[in-house]
């Protein structure tokens, strides 16, 4: 089965820089990795999502790449603000019914 | 549009004693599933269903029960609780059509303690 890991599991940034967080998947076959925020006591929450047939993805201050060759993907958040503070959760599956989820990264970001 | 709806969102029981934590959705999905969340271990399957009438386990299905015998409604069953068992249970729910496929929708959660 899939198996997803996920790096690191605390990032702390300044306001206003960059925010990486990476994720390694181990079954070939996944074709969709998404991304997950989830406040404090709340649901986690689709941000962005990549497609095996595409290898970069934007939607603002947010993106993903995909490089399908190493089995990793991760996410970018430029400008970050103290809003984006949350744990994020990588995710990568075939079906629904594989999918399997990194540890989470706890994000603070320091106003 | 309510989306997926969990009910209750907090409970406490006492070790050897039963509950079903309640999930429905309105939007007409043929896939859902039941996660629990853990301390640092993410998201971890415990069943899933693809539509009425069927159920199959996930990653961590000991000790919990499942059944979906409407599209819209798929309670978890907890027979005896264990202290193992505290945690917050999530409910999702995601179409299994083409286009919007593995897009998973999350409940509200609920918080469970087992003493």
């Amino acid at each position: 089965g899939e198996n997803v890991e996920q790096h690191p599991s605390t990032l702390s940034v300044q306001e206003g820089d960059s925010a990486v967080i990476k994720c390694t998947y181990s079954d070939s076959a996944s074709n969709y990795f998404p991304w997950y925020k989830q406040e404090l006591g709340k649901r986690p929450q689709l941000i962005i999502d990549i497609r095996s047939n595409v290898g970069e993805k934007k939607d603002q201050r947010i993106a993903v790449t995909l490089n399908k060759t190493a089995k990793h993907f991760s996410l970018h958040i430029t400008e970050t603000q103290p809003e984006d503070s949350a744990v994020y959760f990588c995710a990568a599956c075939e079906t629904p019914m594989d999918m399997r989820f990194g540890a989470g990264t706890r994000l603070t970001v320091k106003p | 549009n309510a989306g997926v709806t969990q009910t209750p969102k907090f409970q406490v029981l006492k070790t050897g004693q039963s509950m079903t934590l309640q999930c429905a959705q309105d939007m007409n999905h043929e896939y859902m599933s039941w996660y629990r969340q853990d301390p640092g271990m993410g998201l971890r399957l415990i069943h899933y269903s693809v539509g009425a009438g069927i159920t199959d386990q996930g990653e961590v299905p000991n000790g919990y029960n499942v059944s979906r015998s409407t599209t819209e409604d798929f309670p978890l069953r907890l027979l005896s609780a264990a202290p193992s068992q505290t945690s917050v249970y999530f409910c999702a729910s995601s179409s299994l059509g083409a286009g919007r496929r593995d897009i998973q929708y999350f409940g509200a959660g609920t918080r469970l303690s087992v003493l």
